[in-house]
């Protein structure tokens, strides 16, 4: 079974300062990894992604996340934060190993990021 | 445009009651799921189900049912044997297959108990 670790509940920003978003997960197999964004009374919508390839991978609008093996991280980074950041944030984790695990996300606990001006 | 629909919105229940929440999607994908999320505590999977007529529990399925008939439908029955109820729930899709190539999300029915 795979988990999520995201270290930091809330985290307030000051506008155009940067961020990191930390994320640990725990998983005996192959991982997929995501991050998600949710803005109040909102559902998700997917940031980006690593399924393979290049280990940083970056969203259009600034943010980037590295997948870190040894570490067994997937930290969500923006050199500078906008007030319309203001949103919470989840990381998640697939595999792709076989059979019904196929497909299923299991989710960190979120991270509230506010920006502040 | 392809989506998922959730409807209502908002809603509210008696205890006591059975309340039944609407998932629809036009993406044609095969795998549906439903979430539960709650404050602080990230989302939770309720049922999912990967194949028209199937469908598998989650991690926190008592007091839940579902069905799974069409392909673009997946609605979830919240019954009078949840204890806690009040909840935001989220409905995805995802194409199924070997790869998660991430979810699709609706926007959510808010559920609370009067």
């Amino acid at each position: 079974a795979q988990s999520v670790t995201q270290l930091d509940s809330q985290v307030p920003v000051f506008e155009e300062a940067p961020v990191e978003l930390r994320c640990n997960y725990s998983s005996s197999v192959s991982v997929y990894l995501f991050w998600y964004v949710q803005y109040p009374n909102q559902g998700l919508q997917l940031l980006l992604k690593y399924l393979s390839g290049s280990t940083l991978v970056k969203s259009i609008n600034g943010f980037e996340a590295e997948f870190n093996k040894s570490q067994t991280s997937f930290h969500l980074r923006k050199p500078s934060v906008h007030i319309s950041d203001t949103a919470e944030y989840f990381c998640a984790v697939s595999t792709n190993a076989g059979g019904t695990s196929y497909g299923k996300l299991t989710f960190g606990q979120g991270t509230i990021l506010t920006v502040h001006p | 445009d392809g989506g998922i629909t959730q409807s209502p919105k908002y809603l509210f229940r008696k205890e006591g009651q059975n309340v039944t929440l609407s998932c629809e999607q036009n993406l044609n994908h095969d795998a549906m799921y439903w979430y539960r999320q709650d404050p602080g505590q990230g989302l939770r999977l309720i049922y999912y189900s990967q194949i028209v007529n199937d469908f598998q529990k989650g991690d926190i399925a008592e007091g839940y049912s579902v069905s799974r008939e069409k392909k673009e439908s997946f609605p979830l029955t919240v019954t009078s044997a949840q204890k806690n109820p009040t909840a935001f729930y989220l409905c995805a899709s995802n194409p199924a297959g070997p790869f998660n190539y991430g979810y699709t999300f609706g926007s959510g029915t808010r559920l609370t108990v009067v």
